[in-house]
């Protein structure tokens, strides 16, 4: 079956300009994550969504960082006025079930401020 | 102190080695624990999860040591398609919040 997918893959963008990053998780998950990967980082957590509630945002680094999942299914991520500390690769999970079980990722979106 | 913590590496074997990683953890309270590989510019995948009693699958052996705070993961007969990062996952108790390690690098070499 089809796995998490993220769009758009590649995305360069100039310092100041605003970005949505968007994540389709396996049909029927209940649970998704966002997280950020710097270059030989493992995954930072930045939000967590079980179905349309956004549980947990405490990972967001500034009020530049927006996520919503309005419909239960489709996640996007927000990023205002980018800067080039924001370059990094973003990944979706989801999850069957609960946080604690297994996560798929989605292959991630490289973003680059410049 | 960082939430969960790997050596980086990078370790270097020969094919056929055996080779073991450990990772700490500061939460003595955290409750589930993983395993995840990730290759070159891909996404993590799950290797396995940590139980308690300790799981084997394969080649591959993961340990959990609550009193120590650590978790081991042994790889047996090294095959080179085993050359990846390997990632440490935690889920603290009370959270939703899951805390990767920074990984530790495999070089299995020919």
């Amino acid at each position: 079956g089809a796995g998490v997918s993220q769009s758009p893959r590649y995305k360069v963008a100039k310092r100041g300009q605003d970005v949505a990053l968007r994540c389709d998780p396996i049909s029927g998950h209940v649970s998704l994550f966002w997280y950020q990967q710097a270059l030989g980082q493992g995954p930072e957590f930045l939000t967590y969504f079980q179905n349309e509630a956004q549980l947990d945002k405490s990972g967001l680094p500034s009020d530049r960082f927006f996520a919503e999942r309005p419909e239960g299914s489709v996640s996007t991520l927000k990023i205002q006025r980018t800067q080039q500390e924001d370059s990094a690769v973003y990944l979706c999970a989801s999850v069957e079930g609960l946080a604690k079980e297994t996560q798929y990722f989605g292959p991630g979106t490289r973003l680059l401020v410049l | 102190r960082k939430e969960v913590e790997q050596d980086p590496g990078p370790f270097n074997v020969p094919e056929g080695a055996t080779v073991a990683f450990n990772c700490t953890y500061s939460n003595s309270a955290s409750q589930s624990f993983f395993w995840y590989r990730q290759d070159c510019r891909k996404e993590p995948k799950l290797l396995m999860s940590v139980y308690s009693s300790g799981n084997e699958d394969g080649r591959f052996t993961a340990q959990l040591n609550r009193a120590s705070q650590y978790i081991s993961l042994l790889i047996r007969d090294s095959k080179l398609s085993d050359s990846a990062t390997y990632l440490c996952v935690v889920n603290p108790t009370g959270g939703f919040k899951t805390i990767f390690g920074a990984g530790t690098r495999l070089f299995v070499k020919a």
